[in-house]
């Protein structure tokens, strides 16, 4: 089982509406997670992260933990073409100091 | 504000030929620095992690290795390319929570 894990996609959604990314991890010392944006070609950009159960918003980005179903998930509302990307979900465990383990991503595509 | 530099940003180098990737950060001082793969289609897979000068800490065996001679600088290399090698080498900066990554290295072993 991999520690970090994402649907590959692609996830189609229609310009306007929400799309909503999922990561689920297996590791339950794991207490910070991370999403990153990747376009094609290019390095990741940290989004946001997040570290306490609920929500946590960032403009159209809304991340939400939920630690007690290991799970965390990324909203971005108002889809537009220009956030077509893959979006990576990182985990950070107390015992790996500042180690990140990353998801294989799941790639978003916003029809116009 | 911090800044992170990678050089260069593509290469093609042949089997058996050595390898030395540069990275230098700006704008802030002890950073984490790390080095990360991505191969086409996968995942990052962190390679190295430095939390100060001569401080080396390696993820994965395999025939690449890495120095940090100066606070804000790191060098991964190799001795002799094999074919797996080929792929997108980023490396990150980390202090607290986040950490940034540089543009990155596209390196195509032929």
């Amino acid at each position: 089982q991999k520690e970090v894990e994402q649907n590959s996609g692609p996830l189609s959604v229609p310009e306007g509406a929400i799309a909503s990314l999922n990561c689920t991890y297996s590791d339950r010392g794991s207490q910070s997670f991370f999403w990153y944006r990747q376009y094609s070609g290019k390095s990741p950009e940290l989004i946001m992260f997040i570290y306490s159960n609920g929500d946590k918003e960032d403009g159209r980005f809304t991340a939400q933990l939920n630690k007690a179903s290991q799970y965390v998930s990324l909203l971005i509302r108002d889809s537009q073409p220009s956030d077509s990307a893959t979006y990576l979900c990182a985990a950070k465990k107390k015992s790996s100091g500042d180690k990140l383990t990353f998801g294989t991503g799941t790639r978003l595509a916003v029809r116009p | 504000s911090q800044t992170i530099h990678q050089w260069p940003a593509t290469l093609v180098q042949p089997v058996g030929s050595p390898l030395s990737l540069e990275c230098t950060v700006e704008g802030t001082s002890n950073p984490n620095l790390y080095w990360y793969r991505q191969a086409a289609g996968r995942g990052l897979q962190l390679l190295f992690y430095s939390v100060g000068i001569g401080q080396i800490s390696s993820e994965v065996p395999q025939n690449l290795s890495a120095s940090r001679p100066q606070d804000r600088q790191f060098i991964l290399s190799s001795k002799k390319l094999l074919l797996s090698d080929s792929g997108f080498y980023l490396c990150a900066w980390g202090q607290g929570y986040e950490q940034y990554f540089g543009p990155g290295t596209r390196l195509t072993v032929t």
